[in-house]
């Protein structure tokens, strides 16, 4: 089955742009997300990109896909406090993604 | 607001009790999912319905626990004699396509 790998931890400053990477092994994945978790809260799904797509922009943020690495990313420009939260990263090419074990997002001043 | 909404959002049990909890999917979605999520996990599928059709079940939805969505609509999921290690956020989702959207989740803890 799928199995999807995310760093746990990254911090950075506000203003700056955070990059969350995320690698995944299933190549018939079609369908990849990133999901944003705040504390004590449910999944928003922020995004998404196709499998036949290298790039989606959206506001500030930006996927970019490696299907030959199968590595995904997801660039946030111009940080805010208000992006610290847990960033899933999720795979599939079924209605059931894999998700991954989160990046906690941590901003400061 | 027309969200997913779940109920009840906590819930603390003994060890051995039933519990049950309910989701309310946004109006026009036909699909609907249960998943886990543990501290420092990523959400574990449980269960997929397509309107009332129970289509997929994940090997960690043992015999304990059981979900239905009668009418195609809210669902529900028991979890019968529970168990310290059934301690776990409860998230439901649904979607009308590929993209899922999640409720609150139920947060229960088996004392």
């Amino acid at each position: 089955g799928e199995d999807v790998e995310q760093s746990l931890f990254l911090s950075v400053r506000e203003g700056d742009s955070s990059v969350i990477n995320c690698t995944y092994t299933d190549s018939s994945s079609t369908y990849l997300y990133w999901y944003k978790q705040e504390p004590g809260a449910g999944l928003q799904l922020l995004t998404y990109i196709f499998s036949n797509m290298d790039m989606k922009q959206d506001q500030r943020l930006t996927v970019l896909l490696n299907k030959k690495d199968k590595h995904l990313s997801l660039r946030i420009a111009d940080t805010q406090t208000g992006d610290s939260a847990i960033y899933f990263c999720a795979a599939g090419g079924s209605y059931i993604p894999t998700f991954g074990r989160g990046t906690s997002l941590i901003v400061h001043p | 607001d027309t969200g997913v909404s779940q109920n009840p959002r906590h819930k603390i049990t003994k060890r051995g009790q039933n519990v049950t909890f309910r989701c309310d999917p946004i109006s026009e979605h036909n699909r609907l999912y249960w998943y886990r999520q543990t501290l420092g996990q990523g959400p574990e599928f449980l269960t997929y319905f397509q309107n009332e059709a129970q289509l997929e079940k994940s090997r960690l939805l043992s015999d304990r626990f059981s979900a239905e969505r009668p009418k195609g609509s809210f669902s529900t999921l028991e979890i019968q004699r529970t168990e310290q290690g059934d301690s776990a956020m409860y998230l439901c989702a649904s979607s009308l396509s590929r993209e899922q959207y999640f409720g609150p989740g139920t947060r229960l803890t088996v004392t």
